[in-house]
């Protein structure tokens, strides 16, 4: 099976931040990342897919990079509302696999 | 309204079975793949198994290989997860998600989710 692996795995933050995530796949995927957004108590909201496209309705400030094995999830100004874990999934193999998650906390 | 909800959840012992069911609705069901996916208490995201439109296509996490079967009723716009041999360490909130695509992609609709607790 494809290994996601996202660093880090937590971190702090403050609003108005521009934030970086970045995840790995142990073997190329081409573009087929995709990035999720969840909240306690909440199903997973998707982000971004094909690594960079973003979902309708999703704020212009998540932008997403990359391609073959490393990719990023970039936040340019973090929202209140951004306060989440975010989970990278690669849907190169019918098999799919997810990261193991980050968690995005106030400072 | 694009929607998907799960039921049949529940307290299980060890050994014993489930089903669960998705309800889809407010999109052609017969048009897309969909896929259950788990979140044990506190943990990350896992893939449990996909089943593509036609029923011809179809996947399982080595996890739950030779125990959990997937299928899908295009005529009812449900899925279903039938869970034999259930584990403790199948506990866990149980998705069921509709992929962007027709085939492979990423999950654009999630459900809210079925609790499943396997405890004696």
């Amino acid at each position: 099976a494809i290994r996601m692996t996202q660093s880090p795995s937590s971190f702090s933050a403050s609003t108005g931040d521009r934030v970086t995530i970045t995840c790995r796949a142990s073997q190329g995927i081409s573009s087929y990342l995709a990035w999720y957004q969840q909240k306690p108590g909440k199903a997973p909201k998707l982000l971004i897919y094909a690594a960079s496209t973003l979902q309708s309705g999703v704020p212009s400030r998540f932008s997403g990079s990359g391609s073959g094995t490393d990719f990023t999830l970039t936040i340019s100004c973090l929202q209140s509302e951004d306060f989440a874990t975010y989970y990278c999934q690669q849907y190169y193999s019918y098999s799919t696999t997810f990261g193991q998650g980050t968690k995005v906390e106030i400072k | 309204e694009v929607q998907l909800v799960e039921s049949g959840g529940g307290l299980v012992q060890p050994g014993r079975s489930l089903r669960l069911s998705c309800a889809a609705s407010g999109f052609t069901f017969d048009d897309y793949a969909m896929h259950w996916v788990r979140q044990a208490p506190g943990k990350g995201l896992e893939w449990v198994s996909g089943i593509s439109w036609n029923s011809g296509s179809i996947g399982y996490a080595d996890s739950v290989k030779g125990r959990f079967t997937i299928s899908r009723d295009n005529a009812k716009n449900s899925l279903y997860l039938q869970m034999n041999s259930l584990r403790a360490e199948d506990t866990a909130l149980y998705y069921c998600a509709k992929v962007l695509g027709s085939t492979v992609g990423a999950f654009d609709i999630w459900g809210q989710g079925t609790m499943v607790t396997v405890s004696s």
